[in-house]
């Protein structure tokens, strides 16, 4: 079945940085395009990424733009989501997912990110 | 990238039906029938219920439908029970090749 884990997220303070993992499994990796959403405590979902197959088109969120920076790894079946320049306001619970043609149908479980001094 | 238009809250009694509303413009759900909803529980990850505007991924109740009508998407549950009880979300694909999501709407029953 497929399966999708986050990990690497945990406490950072302003201005920092932290590497986020998504690990896929039960379905080829290297077909797919990836995403990244989050959601901040309380709050709504917000998409932050996306990466083609072979990660020749990346797209971010105007938010993020400049700071994160997304890739994948095809022969782990891993995609990445480095953040850098952390601020307060991106603390959320982060969400890969798998974009089976325009719609987004399996997520992880999620894994967050708190930003505080 | 503004989100789309959804209202905060809506409720209903079981049995009943009820809709959701999502407003977006011609650069996102108007432009492209690219519309999903998700349902998300408290403390879970979101769940794809309705796809490409009106498709149900497979074991998803047909309970819940999906229409669109110009800039803006619908989502109807009919007979609803208590474990419908969740947020909503719409999202939409947009011109500059991003994605946008709802602000959600939470369905209480009543």
């Amino acid at each position: 079945q497929v399966q999708l884990v986050e990990s690497g997220g945990g406490l950072v303070k302003p201005g920092g940085s932290l590497r986020l993992s998504c690990a896929g499994s039960g379905f080829t990796f290297s077909d797919y395009y990836m995403n990244w959403i989050r959601q901040a405590p309380g709050k709504g979902l917000e998409w932050v990424s996306f990466i083609s197959t072979n990660a020749n088109r990346i797209q971010y969120a105007d938010s993020v733009k400049g700071r994160f920076t997304m890739s994948r790894d095809n022969a782990e079946s891993s995609a990445y989501l480095q953040m850098n320049s952390l601020r307060v306001e991106d603390t959320a619970v982060y969400y890969c997912a798998r974009d089976d043609g325009y719609y987004l149908e399996y997520w992880g479980q999620g894994i967050l990110v708190t930003v505080s001094s | 990238q503004s989100a789309l238009t959804q209202p905060a809250s809506v409720s209903g009694s079981p049995g009943q039906s009820i809709t959701i509303s999502c407003t977006g413009t011609s650069s996102d759900v108007g432009g492209y029938n690219y519309v999903s909803w998700h349902q998300q529980h408290p403390g879970r990850a979101p769940k794809l219920i309705i796809y490409v505007v009106y498709n149900r991924p497979p074991g998803v109740s047909n309970r819940f439908s999906g229409s669109k009508s110009g800039n803006t998407a619908s989502l109807t549950i009919s007979g609803l029970r208590t474990e419908d009880e969740a947020d909503y979300y719409c999202s939409s694909y947009t011109s500059s090749n991003t994605w946008v999501f709802g602000g959600g709407t939470k369905l209480t029953v009543l």
